[in-house]
């Protein structure tokens, strides 16, 4: 495997449901990040790791939680979804070098295609 | 807060055209800004990265341009073929932020 995979690439799961996304990278990067893509709407950054720190967008709701146990592996669990949070969740990782924490070209993966009924 | 405007939303050449797509921010603190391209229900592929002391990146037919103080940046794409199509998206990152605008989708036609 190259580059940065996620896994399900599909996912229909009911509001009452606990799932999770994972995202790997064989890149040797050190940061990750997670990405929302709605229909119609910007791509919204949603979550950090970066040089051992993790930074958060605060719109995001508690529902959504990120786990980075290492520097190649990234989750987002999920726990009672709503409808509007079917989405396309992008993962991507770079190599920061602390100058501003975006300062790298991020690599994204395929994400994966989230669907709330 | 940065917000972020790509002009036009969609676009449609015939091949072999050169075109320029638009993208605005409103806060000129930035670090720098990117062009991504995204092909459809994937992921996103880096472009161009311009740091803000930069005024153009170039590879192969793309040319991005940026004016920081004025807030504004430009893609020229050259000689535009069929697998261009895609949506292009821009993306300024501020220190803690990242903005990325709604993209301006391309359709290239033989």
């Amino acid at each position: 495997e190259t580059g940065v995979t996620q896994t399900p690439r599909h996912l229909v799961m009911g509001m009452t449901n606990k799932k999770s996304l994972k995202c790997e990278q064989h890149l040797g990067h050190n940061a990750m990040y997670w990405y929302k893509q709605s229909a119609k709407k910007p791509l919204e950054l949603m979550f950090v790791y970066s040089l051992e720190e993790r930074v958060e967008n605060n719109s995001v709701p508690s529902r959504f939680s990120p786990e980075c146990p290492n520097s190649s592996h990234l989750f987002l669990h999920l726990h009672t979804l709503q409808p509007e949070d079917s989405a396309l969740y992008l993962c991507a990782s770079s190599q920061a070098s602390g100058q501003g924490r975006f300062s790298d070209t991020q690599y994204f993966g395929p994400g994966t295609r989230l669907t709330v009924l | 807060k940065q917000e972020v405007t790509q002009i036009p939303a969609a676009l449609s050449v015939p091949e072999g055209e050169n075109l320029v797509l638009n993208c605005s921010f409103t806060d000129s603190a930035i670090y720098n800004l990117q062009w991504f391209r995204q092909d459809p229900g994937k992921g996103l592929t880096s472009l161009l990265l311009i740091q803000s002391s930069q005024r153009e990146q170039t590879s192969g037919r793309l040319n991005a341009s940026l004016d920081k103080s004025s807030g504004r940046s430009t893609l020229y794409i050259a000689a535009s073929q069929p697998g261009d199509s895609a949506t292009y998206l821009c993306a300024v990152q501020g220190y803690s932020t990242l903005t990325f605008g709604k993209g301006t989708m391309l359709l290239v036609s033989p």
